[in-house]
């Protein structure tokens, strides 16, 4: 049964800070994974999805890179923005669904 | 495109009572997925429904949810009769292919 986690569970930084997080799942047969932002009260909105066959893919200051075989993905944030503040999911499929890990919480200090 | 839409965005209820939540999917998209939030569970995948065809409802918690899909356009998911443990945010989901697409979340309080 595919696990997701997401450490750390919680993060306060500076703005202006680069930051790593991070992803780990149990099952490396995945068919793709993504991150997802999501704030207070809100939905879930996609930031990147990388297919099993890629290793990394970019969008602006976001940067997600994968590695099947050790089951790991990390979501790199450059210059981080007050703006960033949100929940950070991560969620790999398998056939069809997605398994959601449990989020960081991102706060980002003016 | 409007997105994903769901309603009501907040429904408080008391127990025993029926609740119906709604979902329109992003016109053209083929699979339609209902989430449920919680603190203590996280996201939890309820239902998949491709092709307006049920796939997968093993995350259905109990006979007291039930979900259908009657065209492509529309979903319900019914909690009947309701308690407070299915308080939680509960999302619905389309895509087409990979990437799934969010509605707003409906916020169940059950009293």
């Amino acid at each position: 049964k595919q696990e997701v986690t997401q450490i750390p569970a919680a993060l306060s930084v500076p703005e202006g800070e680069n930051l790593v997080l991070n992803c780990s799942f149990t099952d490396s047969a995945i068919y793709n994974l993504q991150w997802f932002r999501q704030d207070p009260g809100k939905g879930l909105t996609s930031l990147l999805l990388i297919q099993s066959s890629q290793r990394e893919q970019t969008s602006g200051r976001l940067n997600a890179s994968l590695d099947k075989s050790s089951g790991r993905s990390t979501l790199y944030i450059a210059a981080s923005q007050p703006g960033d503040s949100a929940t950070y999911l991560c969620a790999v499929r398998g056939t069809y669904k997605y398994i959601f890990g449990t989020g960081t919480r991102l706060k980002v200090l003016a | 495109d409007a997105g994903v839409i769901q309603s009501p965005r907040h429904e408080v209820t008391e127990m025993g009572q029926e609740v119906t939540l709604r979902c329109k999917p992003i016109s053209g998209h083929n699979s339609l997925f209902w989430y449920r939030q919680t603190m203590m569970r996280g996201l939890e995948l309820l239902i998949y429904f491709n092709n307006n065809v049920p796939i997968d409802d093993s995350g259905m918690p109990e006979d007291r949810f039930s979900a259908k899909m009657p065209n492509a356009s529309f979903s319900t998911l019914k909690i009947q009769p309701s308690e407070p443990r299915d308080s939680a945010v509960y999302f619905c989901a389309s895509s087409f292919r990979d990437r799934e697409n969010f509605g707003p979340g409906t916020r169940l309080l059950v009293l």
